[in-house]
């Protein structure tokens, strides 16, 4: 397994402003994801990023909108810019562990998103 | 597209009770299926299936995987008020990013 923290783990920010968000694992991984949860709605993936190359966005995600760093192989951030009200969610970042002969994915404790 | 479904959408049993949860998919390329349990924020995760018929099983929650009729089960034995949460069930692709698409997820509540 692995284990995930984030940062931060809620805040509530203006219309307008950004926020970035922190993810360190405890252990090197090539692969790490973003996923967005809005209120009431299951996990909805932003973004792959890879340690050396651009991030892969999903279709309705944009790079301008959360952009994505990926400076090494324990860690990430996911910026929401310009945000709005529409941007309050929980954001969660992920990580593919190879275990048991195959891929399990865990995630970090989540960054609850309130834009006032 | 991938597409998961999840049924019911919430569930209320006493504690002690049985529950299934279902969740049916679509996927081009399958490579696994994924159970989570999300309390507050974080899904936990649970199981990861593989194999059709193959039982995977920890204290009491065990799930299957019926790569036929593309479905799996989820079953918790002697439910505990501990148990209430959201369970996710998603479904990941053999494309190189290995990404997971998620149903939206059984509301489980149990009651005294």
């Amino acid at each position: 397994s692995a284990v995930i923290s984030q940062k931060p783990s809620r805040d509530i920010c203006q219309r307008g402003t950004s926020l970035t968000i922190q993810c360190q694992v405890d252990s090197q991984v090539t692969m790490m994801f973003w996923y967005r949860q809005q209120p009431g709605q299951s996990l909805t993936l932003i973004a792959t990023a890879n340690q050396g190359s651009e991030a892969t966005y999903e279709s309705g995600f944009v790079i301008d909108k959360f952009p994505i760093s990926r400076p090494n192989l324990t860690f990430s951030t996911l910026t929401v810019s310009n945000m709005s009200p529409e941007d309050s969610s929980i954001y969660l970042c992920s990580v593919l562990v190879w275990g048991k002969g195959a891929n399990e994915q865990y995630f970090g404790p989540g960054t609850r998103l309130t834009v006032t | 597209e991938d597409k998961v479904v999840q049924s019911p959408l919430s569930l209320v049993v006493h504690e002690g009770d049985t529950v299934t949860l279902n969740c049916s998919y679509e996927v081009t390329n399958f490579r696994s299926l994924l159970w989570y349990k999300q309390e507050k924020k974080a899904p936990t995760f649970l199981f990861m299936l593989t194999s059709s018929g193959i039982e995977k099983k920890s204290g009491r929650l065990s799930s299957i995987l019926d790569k036929k009729e593309l479905f799996s089960i989820l079953n918790i034995t002697a439910t505990q008020t501990g148990d209430s949460a959201v369970y996710l069930c998603a479904v990941q692709n053999t494309g190189t990013a290995s990404k997971l698409t998620f149903g939206t997820g059984t509301r489980l509540q149990v009651t005294l």
